[in-house]
């Protein structure tokens, strides 16, 4: 089967940088999304790792360890916008395009 | 590019009614998935569409059901209601889900269902 497990909540200040993790178990990985859902809104996609290492898009950058299950998603110079659910998805072979989601890591940010 | 839209937004409903919930993807695209967003279990696959075939199907109850229209619009529909169906119904439009550039899913706004 599938397990996704993340943080159920962080807190950050402003212009910091926060790391959310997230460890998977699958039996055929296919790509791991993150995703970033504020509230009552829909989620959007952020970024795509498909292959071990960082993927970098501005201020956000994600992380893959295949042989770990990890990956993390790093957001440099927070802002209050940034406050939202991020929610880590993999895809499983098995599972064909269907995503698997974690139950999602909520962000605070503080000035 | 509109992006993925549903319909309707909200619906209030009683056990044991029944529902059809609908999305229109974003134009091109090919794939619909249907996912559940509850507080509790976080959001789980329903099922997914392609060119008007079921390709995917969660681990959801027979009560759950969708279809797929030659121009790419889906509809889910859920029968006998029950209190626990109350969720956000979230769809996904996918433009070439079989590749690995590109294979995003793109999620319209959802529409809050409400079993009362």
């Amino acid at each position: 089967g599938q397990n996704i497990d993340q943080p159920t909540e962080m807190t950050a200040t402003e212009g910091a940088i926060v790391q959310i993790n997230c460890t998977y178990q699958t039996s055929g990985f296919n790509g791991l999304f993150w995703y970033q859902q504020h509230a009552g809104e829909a989620p959007t996609f952020l970024s795509y790792n498909v292959l071990d290492g960082l993927e970098e898009k501005g201020r956000f950058s994600s992380f893959l360890s295949r042989s770990k299950g990890y990956s993390y998603l790093l957001l440099k110079e927070l802002q209050m916008k940034d406050s939202a659910s991020y929610l880590c998805a993999v895809r499983d072979q098995q599972a064909g395009t269907a995503l698997i989601f974690g139950k999602g890591t909520t962000l605070s940010v503080s000035s | 590019k509109a992006g993925v839209t549903q319909t309707p937004r909200y619906l209030i409903k009683t056990r044991g009614q029944q529902v059809t919930l609908s999305c229109s993807p974003i134009s091109g695209h090919r794939s619909v998935s249907w996912y559940q967003q509850t507080p509790g279990q976080g959001l789980q696959f329903l099922f997914e569409y392609f060119s008007e075939t079921q390709r995917n199907k969660g681990n959801f109850p027979g009560r759950f059901s969708g279809r797929q229209f030659s121009n790419s619009r889906s509809e889910m529909n859920v029968s006998t209601l029950e209190l626990g169906d109350s969720a956000l119904y979230l769809c996904a439009s996918t433009y070439n889900p079989g590749l690995a550039e590109g294979n995003e899913q793109f999620f319209g706004p959802g529409t809050r269902l409400t079993v009362l």
